[in-house]
């Protein structure tokens, strides 16, 4: 059984402040999804990673994948109140197959 | 209307009723999924289904049954449930292309079991 074991659970800092999220995993990912949802909203797709050592970036997002394809991280810079969500990653292995999720970071962003 | 869409919003049943979910794809995708999503719990992968053929249901209580009758389109029928099977639904699609899995949310079904 793949697990994604996302950390820290719970992040609760000032706007204008960096943080950095964090995704591991024993097992190699074909790919890694990072999501962000809203309460009593689904899922919304911020980006793909697929090869090992990549590294996205999405405004002031950095989203970077391990050279093994095992792990990944969320950088966020000058967090935003706009920011705040539940950032959820997610490991595919091919195919068809569903997603394996991580139970997700809680981030709130305060004025 | 785009993207995933999911219908109804919000469902309270009781344990004797039968109540089915709706999920519509506007995006031409090839593959659908349910998931179920409860606190303090990770999303839980319920059914694939893939060019209108389920491919797993990763032990599914047989209380929920999907039905999928083309490819934009996604059912679960639920029936005598349990009050622990109060969650979010989530529906999702995506289009299976070598090397790249992207599943795109609906916005989910909060369902509470009385």
């Amino acid at each position: 059984t793949q697990l994604l074991e996302q950390s820290p659970q719970f992040l609760s800092i000032q706007e204008g402040e960096n943080l950095t999220v964090y995704c591991n995993s024993s097992s190699v990912f074909s790919s890694l999804q990072w999501y962000r949802q809203e309460p009593g909203e689904g899922p919304v797709l911020l980006v793909t990673v697929v090869t090992g050592g990549e590294v996205k970036k999405l405004k002031r997002l950095t989203f970077q994948f391990g050279d093994a394809r095992k792990d990944s991280s969320l950088h966020i810079t000058a967090a935003q109140p706009g920011d705040t969500g539940l950032y959820l990653c997610a490991g595919s292995g091919g195919g068809a197959d569903g997603l394996t999720f991580g139970k997700g970071t809680h981030l709130i962003i305060q004025p | 209307e785009t993207g995933v869409t999911q219908t109804p919003r919000h469902l309270v049943m009781g344990m004797t009723n039968k109540k089915s979910l709706k999920c519509e794809q506007h995006l031409g995708h090839n593959a659908m999924y349910w998931y179920k999503q409860s606190a303090k719990k990770p999303l839980e992968l319920m059914f694939v289904y893939s060019l209108e053929e389920r491919v797993e249901n990763n032990s599914v209580p047989s209380r929920f049954s999907p039905e999928c009758p083309n490819s934009s389109h996604l059912f679960l029928h639920l029936h005598t449930l349990q009050p622990e099977d109060s969650a979010l639904y989530l529906c999702a699609s995506s289009q299976v292309l070598q090397g790249r899995y992207e599943q795109y949310f609906g916005p989910g079904t909060r369902l509470t079991v009385t």
